[in-house]
């Protein structure tokens, strides 16, 4: 059974050009969150999707946005990046949005910006 | 989101046990109590999670205050591999349904050999 993947593990843009970065979540599971993890720091919260809505979103701009496929993969796209963007991406994959399951992670994906 | 405060970091030996201390005083009565560990350039693992009561599973115990103020994650047996930052989080069922996890800074643990 596959955990959690994420595409690409590594990626490094010039400040201005736009990212999507792509996730599938482990079998069985229909919510992706996506967290943004700054060197050193914990992850950050960006949002989270569930039937391929998001449902709720933490403090990022609108630069920040996803969406999620019918086979609950799901995409983050970042517009006019910026040198701050520079981050491991992480993926987390859950079933259903009540009970308190755990959250599984994919191994993310490092952006670097130029 | 309620609040948690961990030690910056905490060392420990192999083969000892190992008590990981967490305070959340603003704790609400909805809240649980989440574990998660990062091990070095891997995305966060689910440790173990509790409302009230104390809770065991084959990586962990957690023990909870009989206020709720406060937790304690507990590995047993500690080992090499048990090196990580480990977070301790409330995790809200908020009114949306939709649950987030809130990380703070964590608590970076070190096993000697």
């Amino acid at each position: 059974d596959a955990g959690v993947t994420q595409s690409p593990t590594h990626l490094i843009k010039t400040r201005g050009q736009q990212v999507t970065l792509r996730c599938s979540p482990k079998s069985g599971h229909d919510t992706v969150s996506w967290y943004q993890q700054a060197l050193g720091q914990g992850p950050q919260f960006i949002f989270q999707y569930y039937e391929e809505e998001e449902r709720q979103r933490g403090n990022f701009p609108d630069r920040f946005s996803g969406h999620q496929f019918p086979n609950y993969s799901s995409e983050l796209n970042v517009n006019a990046l910026l040198l701050g963007d520079s981050a491991l991406y992480l993926c987390a994959s859950s079933w259903g949005l009540v009970a308190p399951y755990e959250q599984y992670f994919g191994p993310g994906t490092r952006l670097t910006v130029t | 989101d309620a609040k948690t405060t961990q030690p910056n970091s905490m060392e420990s030996n192999e083969e000892e046990p190992v008590h990981l201390p967490c305070n959340h005083s603003t704790i609400s009565g909805t809240d649980y109590i989440h574990w998660y560990r990062q091990l070095p350039s891997q995305g966060p693992e689910y440790v173990i999670h509790g409302l009230t009561s104390n809770v065991n599973n084959r990586m962990a115990s957690l023990a909870i205050a009989e206020d709720r103020k406060s937790s304690t994650l507990i590995l047993h047996r500690a080992t090499l591999r048990d090196a990580a930052v480990y977070y301790c989080i409330l995790r809200a069922i908020i009114i949306q349904g939709a649950q987030k996890l809130v990380f703070g800074q964590g608590t970076r643990l070190t096993i000697n050999p």
